[in-house]
């Protein structure tokens, strides 16, 4: 089952530098996609959302890109900064129900 | 910052035995999860619960599988007979709203021997 797939298992970046996250997925049904954080030994930290209807949602350093027919979103983190250092990983869902996710891109904020 | 609570942070069992994992969400919260993420694979959805029912189960949730919300502040997830493949982390998450982003809580390491 690879309804969320995320190519790239792991990006280094300069900090100040701008940080981009890709996620492709295959469900058209998926109408919510959601980007999480998660640092060893603690749980997902959400960290931006956006519905089908649109196709950018910006959240201070962190933007999300929705293009739907090319089923593809991304995340934008600019400028990164140290603490940026973690697992990212993108989620979809339909109607809200179970979160689908993908297999996680390790981020390394080079100093 | 309200967080949800998982206890314990890493549980041993043989494999077989009985086991409860332990989550306090966030006290207002309506909307109840666990998930799994066995090493080095993906974070996978068991069930979700609403109302004092499960709204939602995956496949990987089978009859070994339950969910109580006994009192007002526990959600809990029993596994009745635990086999090598139950060991991974597993995550509890709550949300006040259907749609949006769950909070998580740190997880519990289950390791089945």
């Amino acid at each position: 089952d690879q309804q969320v797939k995320q190519n790239s298992p792991s990006l280094s970046v300069q900090e100040g530098r701008i940080s981009i996250l890709n996620c492709d997925y295959t469900n058209s049904m998926f109408d919510y996609f959601l980007w999480y954080k998660k640092y060893p030994a603690e749980g997902p930290t959400f960290l931006i959302s956006i519905s089908s209807i649109k196709d950018k949602n910006e959240d201070g350093r962190f933007t999300v890109f929705l293009n739907k027919s090319a089923k593809h979103l991304s995340l934008h983190i600019v400028p990164s900064q140290p603490g940026d250092s973690a697992v990212y990983f993108c989620a979809a869902s339909v109607r809200n129900e179970k979160l689908t996710f993908g297999t996680g891109t390790r981020l390394t904020i080079i100093p | 910052e309200p967080e949800v609570t998982q206890t314990p942070s890493h549980q041993v069992t043989q494999m077989g035995q009985e086991v409860i994992l332990r989550c306090v969400p966030i006290s207002n919260h309506l909307y109840f999860y666990w998930y799994r993420q066995i090493l080095g694979q993906k974070v996978e959805f068991l069930v979700s619960f609403y109302n004092n029912e499960i709204s939602e189960k995956s496949e990987i949730f089978d009859d070994q599988f339950s969910v109580e919300r006994p009192d007002g502040s526990n959600f809990t997830l029993k596994i009745r007979s635990t086999k090598l493949e139950d060991s991974a982390m597993y995550f509890c998450a709550s949300s006040l709203i259907r749609q949006g982003g769950y909070t998580f809580g740190s997880g519990t390491r289950l390791t089945v021997v």
